[in-house]
């Protein structure tokens, strides 16, 4: 069945040092791409999300970039602080009613 | 501001026991979806809906059950749990197609013994 990847499952980093997940999917059909942060005790929340038109979007400090043709995408995390510590899910969609996310990655920002 | 509430933050339930978790919205949404969340397995959708007394089955359905009559309120019943499904459950809502972005309830971490 369809399914994300996402790597890597932990990732540290040095505060102010920049941060890259990386997630592949499987379904082809796939059109609507939303990543979502969770701290630590707290729900899911949607941080940038890209639909299948665009090939690059930034705000502030977080981007997000599509290859459509490798079926991958990324989330960049630049000038990185202590509260961008969280676990990250990448997702992808057909634009139907069925999200299939990533397993999560746990970033660490050392202050 | 979108809200989605359950009804517990914390459970314990005996092994056999019939267990319900209730998921409110309150924006008018028309597509709400159960998840469980496990370590190193991120969110995998149990069940979900897209209109009232509508349901799909998600990806591990077994052993679940859900319920829609009133288009805020989705729940998610365990017949006869078990220990293995023990994890955290989140409540997620959606406005429709053409939005995708789902907005997640705080979660119910779910222990059966």
């Amino acid at each position: 069945g369809e399914n994300v990847e996402q790597h890597p499952s932990t990732l540290s980093v040095q505060e102010g040092d920049s941060a890259v997940i990386k997630c592949t999917y499987s379904d082809s059909a796939s059109n609507y791409f939303p990543w979502y942060k969770q701290e630590l005790g707290k729900r899911p929340q949607l941080i940038i999300d890209i639909r299948s038109n665009v090939g690059e979007k930034k705000d502030q400090r977080i981007a997000v970039t599509l290859n459509k043709t490798a079926k991958h995408f990324s989330l960049h995390i630049t000038e990185t602080q202590p509260e961008d510590s969280a676990v990250y899910f990448c997702a992808a969609s057909t634009g139907g009613f069925k999200t299939i996310f990533g397993a999560g990655t746990r970033l660490f920002v050392k202050a | 501001d979108v809200k989605v509430t359950q009804s517990s933050r914390y459970l314990v339930k005996r092994t056999g026991e019939k267990v319900f978790l209730e998921c409110v919205q309150d924006m008018d949404h028309e597509n709400m979806f159960w998840y469980r969340q496990d370590p190193g397995l991120g969110l995998r959708l149990i069940y979900f809906s897209y209109d009232v007394k509508m349901k799909e089955k998600g990806d591990i359905p077994e052993g679940y059950s859900v319920s829609r009559e009133k288009k805020e309120r989705f729940s998610l019943i365990l017949e006869s749990a078990s220990t293995n499904q023990t994890s955290m459950y989140l409540c997620a809502s959606s406005r429709g197609q053409e939005r995708d972005t789902q907005y997640f309830g705080p979660g119910t971490r779910l222990t059966v013994l």
